[in-house]
C-alpha cells in the first residue's frame, strides 16, 4: 500500500532548530514536496526534492534519501510565525499528502 | 496572494443537494488541481487537469466531477451531498505538470447540513 508518516505534533522554542521527519512507501517516485499551512489558510510551497541530498533555502532546508524512503524538513532560527502545519507530499504514481505535522513555537 | 482565485469562499447547503465550486488559475498556468481537506483526513488530492484534459485522478468520488474550460478556469461539481463532504476544497495551479510548484487558492469551505 501507499503510506506517508510524519509526527502529528511538535513543539520548539523561538530561535531553536527543529527537524520534521517524513517516511514514505509509495508506488513510483518522482519527487517529494514540503508545504507550510497556517490554520485556516491555503498551503504554501516550501521545497521539492527530486534527488538525494540536502537543499537549502534560507532558514529552511529539506533532505531526501530515496533508498530509505525518508525526508526531513529542517527549520533554523525559529520564529513565532513558523507555528503552522507542515505537509509532506510524495509525487509518485499518485500525488499523496501526509496528514501534516503541527509545529508550535513558544517564546 | 497566490494569484489563484476560488469562489465562493463559503457554501452552506443540505444533504442531497448539488454544488459547483469555481477556480481561476494564475495567469499562464495550464494545470489545475483540486484537493479536499477535512479535519480527520488531511489534504486529499482529487483530480488534475492540464490544458483542458484530465491528467491525473486521485481519491475522487463518483459523485464528484470536474472540468477545465478553454479559458483554463475549472469547476468542481459535487452532487448527492453527504454530511461527510463538509470540508475545505482547495484549487491549485502550476505552469505544467506535477513536478512543479503548485500555487493554492484560498479555498471554499463547504458545510453540508
Amino acid at each position: 500500500g501507499q503510506n506517508i508518516d510524519q509526527p502529528t505534533e511538535m513543539t520548539a522554542t523561538e530561535g531553536a532548530i527543529v527537524q520534521i521527519n517524513c517516511t514514505y512507501q509509495t508506488s513510483g517516485f518522482n519527487g517529494l514536496f514540503w508545504y507550510q499551512q497556517h490554520a485556516g489558510e491555503a498551503p504554501t510551497f516550501l521545497s521539492y526534492n527530486v534527488l538525494d541530498g540536502l537543499e537549502e533555502k534560507g532558514r529552511f532546508s529539506s533532505f531526501l534519501s530515496r533508498s530509505k524512503g525518508y525526508s526531513y524538513l529542517l527549520l533554523k532560527e525559529l520564529q513565532m510565525k513558523d507555528s503552522a502545519s507542515y505537509l509532506c507530499a510524495v509525487n509518485g504514481d499518485k500525488l499523496i499528502f501526509g496528514t501534516g505535522t503541527r509545529l508550535q513555537v513558544f517564546p | 496572494d497566490s494569484g489563484v482565485t476560488q469562489t465562493p469562499k463559503h457554501l452552506i447547503t443540505a444533504t442531497g443537494q448539488r454544488v459547483t465550486l469555481r477556480c481561476s488559475p494564475r495567469s499562464g498556468d495550464l494545470s489545475v488541481y483540486w484537493y479536499q481537506q477535512s479535519l480527520d483526513q488531511g489534504l486529499q488530492f482529487l483530480i488534475q487537469y492540464y490544458n483542458g484534459e484530465e491528467r491525473a485522478k486521485g481519491n475522487i468520488l463518483e459523485r464528484f466531477s470536474a472540468q477545465q474550460f478553454p479559458d483554463l478556469h475549472s469547476e468542481l461539481n459535487l452532487s448527492s451531498l453527504e454530511l461527510g463532504d463538509s470540508a475545505l476544497y482547495f484549487c491549485a495551479s502550476s505552469n505544467s505538470g506535477r513536478d512543479n510548484e503548485q500555487f493554492f487558492g484560498p479555498g471554499t469551505r463547504l458545510t453540508v447540513l
